[in-house]
Order: C-alpha cells, then sequence, then structure tokens
C-alpha cells in the first residue's frame, strides 16, 4: 500500500530548480526515503535516497524535514530531458519490494 | 545504462501461449525483482528474488512463475497467455536486499 503522497502534477520552466515535494506522514524509523523517476517507458531510474539527513549526488538533492514528515527532492537546474514521473517511495533499508505509486509528471517548460 | 540486461526488448505471441523473459542482473547483484506495467498503469511488483530464492511475492498470477539461477540471472514465465497480459515487464536488481535497485529498459509484451 502507498505510504506516500504526491501531486499527481508538476511545472518547471528550463533552467529553474524543480522542487517535487512528498508527504510520507507514516514513515517508520527504519524506513528509507528514495526517489526514482521513469521517463516515458523507459525502466525507472535511481535518483537518490535518505535516512534522515540530506543528501546530495550529481544528479538531485533530497530535503528531508527534522520529522521526517515530508521531503523534497530537488533537481536544481532542469532541462526538457528531466520531463519524467518521479516517485517517492519509503522502504524499510532491508525490506523487499519497491512500492511505485502514482508519482509526480514534471514537465520542463522551454 | 544500468547495467541490467532484460530479453527480449520486444516480444509479440498469441493468446494462450507461453512465453519467457529473461534477465541477467549487474554483475554481482544478488536480488533481482520483477515487475508489471499494463499501459497508463503503475508499476506492479510481482515476485523478488535473493541469491536463488524467492524473497517476497507481490501481485503475480498463477500463471506467472519465475526463478533466479545459480549464476544469478533470472527468468519470468508467462502462460496461458491473455490479451490483458500486454504489458511492459522490469526487472531490477540490487546488490543485496538493503540497497538501492536499478532497473532493465523492460520487455515489451503484446499478445495478440
Amino acid at each position: 500500500d502507498a505510504k506516500t503522497t504526491q501531486p499527481p502534477s508538476m511545472d518547471c520552466a528550463e533552467g529553474r530548480a524543480a522542487n517535487l515535494p512528498c508527504n510520507h506522514s507514516t514513515i517508520s524509523g527504519n524506513e528509507y526515503v528514495y526517489w526514482y523517476r521513469q521517463i516515458h517507458s523507459q525502466g525507472p531510474q535511481y535518483i537518490i535516497h535518505g535516512l534522515k539527513n540530506n543528501e546530495t549526488n550529481e544528479m538531485a538533492s533530497l530535503i528531508i524535514t527534522e520529522d521526517r514528515k515530508s521531503s523534497t527532492l530537488i533537481l536544481p537546474h532542469a532541462t526538457l530531458r528531466d520531463t519524467a514521473v518521479y516517485y517517492c517511495i519509503v522502504r524499510v533499508y532491508s525490506g523487499n519490494q519497491f512500492y511505485f505509486g502514482t508519482g509526480t509528471s514534471l514537465t520542463v517548460i522551454p | 545504462d544500468s547495467g541490467v540486461t532484460q530479453t527480449p526488448k520486444h516480444l509479440i505471441t498469441a493468446t494462450g501461449q507461453r512465453v519467457t523473459l529473461r534477465c541477467s542482473p549487474r554483475s554481482g547483484d544478488l536480488s533481482v525483482y520483477w515487475y508489471q506495467q499494463s499501459l497508463d498503469q503503475g508499476l506492479q511488483f510481482l515476485i523478488q528474488y535473493y541469491n536463488g530464492e524467492e524473497r517476497a511475492k507481490g501481485n503475480i498470477l498463477e500463471r506467472f512463475s519465475a526463478q533466479q539461477f545459480p549464476d544469478l540471472h533470472s527468468e519470468l514465465n508467462l502462460s496461458s497467455l491473455e490479451l490483458g497480459d500486454s504489458a511492459l515487464y522490469f526487472c531490477a536488481s540490487s546488490s543485496r536486499q538493503n540497497t538501492e535497485a536499478f532497473f532493465g529498459q523492460g520487455t515489451r509484451l503484446t499478445v495478440v
């Protein structure tokens, strides 16, 4: 069952930061927050994950609130190629499946 | 390139037939996941294997089965195919159960 809530769609201007929110108010202490994206019908692409500290890699930054009930994925300079469906997933670190909800459809506008 | 290889990329077959989808995980990855994505539907978890053993089962039909071989590649067998089985089938792998998974590019199955 879904443990996250994401807006169904968002737009972002090319070159601007895209901030994608995710609510996970029932997250447990041993659950991590993962972000994936799926461009058209390609295989989902891993972006980033974190437990409670903010994380950054070459693709994005993940900001997790102190109470861990929500998080934000930040794409610092969105490009047209970032147009995709973005999925926020909470998962026990040694858990099994990754549950993909409906995600947020991000459209980057020229 | 995620390092996960799925074959074939496309498959067209008739109702009632049986097909096998193959997945080669990233080198060294012990865990393999299978997902189904029907048209305009979300990704549905089917089954997970870890080092040759079934680890978790999701919404997998009895007509479907999977296995993971000693060399860690995995196969998803779909039998008595119906039109509704037309979908993208994705395989993913992770190094252990507790790490991020990387997905292949999928097999697009069309049942006619």
